[in-house]
C-alpha cells in the first residue's frame, strides 16, 4: 500500500447522475494531484492542489469539479458526464508544494463508466 | 511544455532476458525522472528515479540512463522474472513546473 487510498473503486454511473469520488492520503504529504488515465493514452494530469489550494487546472471541463476540504482529502465531484469520460481517475500526493521533482505517490484509483 | 515520447509500447521478453524502455524529453530545462510500474488493479508506483547531476543508477535488477545532450533516458531489466509483467511509465519534471509529463506507458510481458 502507498498510503493513499481512493473510493469508490468502481463506479458506473448515467450521463444525468452526480457522484463523487474520494481520496485520502495518510503520509503527511501537502500536495494533492488528480490524473486522468485513458487506455493508450498518457496520464493526464487534471488538478493539482497545494495546502488546500488549487494550483493548476489543465483545462478541464467545468463536469469535474474538485474539492480539497485539508491536506489530507481531495474530491472529485462528477456531474453531466460523457461516455468519453470513461477512464481511470488516479489520485496522487506528494509532500511539497507539487514542485514537479518530488516523488508522487499513486492510489488505486477509481475505475469510472459512464453510460 | 513538455513532450515525453515512450518505446516500444508492448514488449514481450522471455524470462531471464534483459528488457529496456526508452523515453525522450524536449524541454531541456527538466531535471528529475522517474520511472514508475503499474500493476493490474493498481496505481502507478515508483521503482526508480534519476536527477540531472547523475549519468546513471542501479538498484539491483533495476538501473536507469540519462543522456542530458541527447535529451533522453531509458530503463534496463535484467534477469526479468514474471513479476516484472506490466506497464511500465517513464516521466519528467523540474523545479518550474508543477507536475511531471509522463510517457504513454510500455506494456511488458515476461514470458516464463
Amino acid at each position: 500500500e502507498t498510503g493513499v487510498t481512493q473510493t469508490p473503486r468502481h463506479l458506473v454511473m448515467g450521463m444525468t447522475n452526480k457522484k463523487s469520488l474520494k481520496c485520502e492520503q495518510h503520509l503527511g504529504h501537502n500536495a494533492m494531484y488528480w490524473y486522468k488515465q485513458s487506455a493508450k493514452k498518457p496520464l493526464e494530469l487534471m488538478f493539482v492542489y497545494n495546502f488546500k489550494e488549487q494550483t493548476e487546472n489543465n483545462s478541464v471541463p467545468s463536469r469535474f469539479s474538485p474539492e480539497c476540504p485539508n491536506s489530507s482529502h481531495l474530491f472529485l465531484h462528477l456531474h453531466t458526464l460523457q461516455p468519453e469520460d470513461s477512464a481511470l481517475y488516479l489520485c496522487a500526493s506528494s509532500q511539497d508544494p507539487g514542485a514537479a521533482e518530488e516523488t508522487q505517490y499513486f492510489g488505486p484509483g477509481t475505475r469510472l463508466l459512464v453510460l | 511544455g513538455e513532450n515525453v515520447e515512450q518505446h516500444p509500447s508492448t514488449l514481450s521478453v522471455q524470462e531471464g532476458d534483459s528488457a529496456v524502455i526508452k523515453c525522450t524529453y524536449s524541454d531541456s530545462a527538466s531535471n528529475y525522472f522517474p520511472w514508475y510500474k503499474q500493476e493490474l488493479g493498481k496505481g502507478p508506483q515508483l521503482i526508480i528515479d534519476i536527477r540531472s547531476n547523475v549519468g546513471e543508477k542501479k538498484d539491483q535488477r533495476i538501473a536507469v540512463t540519462l543522456n542530458k545532450t541527447a535529451k533522453h533516458f531509458s530503463l534496463h531489466i535484467t534477469e526479468t522474472q514474471p513479476e516484472d509483467s506490466a506497464v511500465y511509465f517513464c516521466a519528467a519534471g523540474n523545479t518550474g513546473r508543477r507536475a511531471l509529463t509522463f510517457g504513454s506507458g510500455t506494456r511488458l510481458q515476461v514470458q516464463p
